[in-house]
């Protein structure tokens, strides 16, 4: 079973240009996920879509980043403009819906982001 | 509010046994994880325990949880080299929300 593919796997812009990093989650798992982890830091959680609706994303800053998943199964997120501080890499995770009970979320590679 | 804390680093020899200690705030967390991230890779998960259990053992990884306490640690038995990473403690509800929040994460060295 093939697993989170993410990419490109490494990007270097500068301040103020616009990214955009691509997730295919694992076959048939309706839940995506996007995580941003800063050097020495936890995962912290941008968004998560359960299909192609938004499931929690009180923690994205809305002015510069946004996220689709138009057909439930890609997701693409974005930045614009990007600052110094969204260096870090994002990850994309899913799982298999399970309608409340535990559920393994499978993480790709991330995408490591510098912004200089 | 949610905070999970996990000390920054752990230094074994190969063979001893490692703990790896978190502690968390949310005394509503149904589902605590453990993941493990290798340099320029991503998190695979290790293991889990429901909220309800006390220990759970799988392999050479042994859980510990203390809800009183808000304590949950990772025994690695026989650790190898192979083993040094980093580790990272989860809590999430379960559920359709199913967020993660994740520690910090503990730089394990495991030394010849």
């Amino acid at each position: 079973e093939a697993g989170v593919a993410q990419s490109p796997r490494y990007k270097i812009i500068e301040k103020r240009q616009s990214v955009a990093f691509w997730c295919n989650p694992i076959s048939g798992h309706a839940t995506l996920y996007w995580y941003q982890q800063i050097l020495g830091q936890g995962p912290k959680l941008l968004i998560q879509f359960q299909n192609n609706g938004v499931v929690d994303d009180s923690q994205l800053p809305k002015d510069r980043f946004s996220a689709e998943r138009l057909k439930g199964v890609d997701s693409t997120l974005k930045i614009q403009p990007a600052k110094l501080e969204d260096s870090a890499v994002y990850l994309c995770a899913s799982s298999l819906y399970r309608g409340g009970f535990q559920e393994t979320q499978y993480f790709g590679p991330g995408t490591r982001l510098l912004v200089l | 509010g949610e905070d999970v804390e996990q000390s920054l680093f752990l230094s074994v020899r190969e063979g001893d046994s490692s703990v790896i200690n978190c502690t968390y705030t949310d005394s509503s967390s149904t589902y605590l994880y453990w993941y493990k991230q290798e340099p320029g890779a991503g998190l695979q998960l290790l293991t889990y325990i429901f909220s309800n259990m006390d220990m759970k053992q799988d392999q050479r990884l042994t859980v510990l949880l203390n809800k009183k306490d808000k304590h949950l640690s990772l025994r690695i038995a026989d650790t190898q080299t192979g083993d040094s990473a980093i580790y990272f403690c989860a809590e999430s509800m379960g559920g359709g929300g199913n967020k993660l929040t994740f520690g910090t994460g503990t730089q394990l060295k495991v030394e010849l």
